[in-house]
């Protein structure tokens, strides 16, 4: 089983839907939970990330983990155009590899006008 | 401004021809690594460095080498580069080993093509 899995979508959506993207992962040793936007043609940026079960908030971002079922999610309300691009799921601080990132493929969104 | 700076941004070379991709940070930051992102494969760590002088492999450090002789630059070494490590490179740096969750920033990218 694959530490961390990600749908890849390809996910299309209207303007203003509401988008779920998910990851699951293995070890349940992980601690930082974290997602990350790429532009196209650009370095990934962290948007959101957590340490701990339950939601964090920020704007119409919403970031979601249940360690009981090794699952995390990101919720985006009223999705805009410039919200298109790839979603990353990244998970860390496994035991002794507390710096080391494991990411998830990467879920291409596109928000339609 | 703070950044993560990589060159070139675009190579195209040959197989066996050894390069050197650059990354510097301006941020004095302990932590930096380099990725490889592949089609249906994602992010993978290639090396990472805790510190001057300390460095560690990462998922896929075949045909890699890097070096860390000052904090700010962390330079990705392909000996003899092969066609399969022909992809797109990151670069990321973190402000410390305290905590993975510390953001990591990332560089713009090098494009690497091996012929």
């Amino acid at each position: 089983q694959k530490e961390v899995e990600q749908d890849p979508g390809p996910l299309s959506v209207p303007e203003g839907a509401i988008v779920s993207l998910n990851c699951t992962y293995s070890n349940s040793a992980f601690q930082y939970f974290m997602w990350y936007r790429q532009y196209s043609r650009k370095g990934p940026e962290l948007l959101m990330y957590t340490y701990s079960s339950g939601n964090k908030e920020d704007g119409r971002f919403t970031a979601q983990v249940d360690k009981s079922s090794k699952y995390i999610s990101l919720f985006i309300r009223d999705s805009q155009p410039s919200d298109s691009a790839t979603y990353l799921c990244a998970i860390g601080g496994s035991g002794g590899s507390n710096y080391k990132l494991t990411f998830g493929k990467g879920t291409l969104l596109t928000v339609n006008p | 401004e703070a950044q993560v700076t990589q060159n070139p941004r675009y190579l195209i070379t040959v197989t066996g021809k050894k390069l050197t991709v650059t990354c510097s940070q301006n941020m004095n930051h302990e932590y930096m690594s380099w990725y490889r992102q592949d089609p249906g494969l994602g992010l993978r760590q290639i090396y990472y460095s805790m510190n001057v002088e300390v460095t560690d492999k990462g998922d896929v450090p075949e045909g890699y080498k890097v070096s860390r002789k000052e904090k700010r630059n962390f330079p990705l070494i392909l000996e003899s580069p092969s066609p399969n490590q022909t992809s797109l490179y990151f670069c990321a740096s973190t402000p410390s080993l305290a905590r993975a969750g510390d953001t990591q920033y990332f560089g713009p990218g090098t494009r690497l093509t091996v012929l």
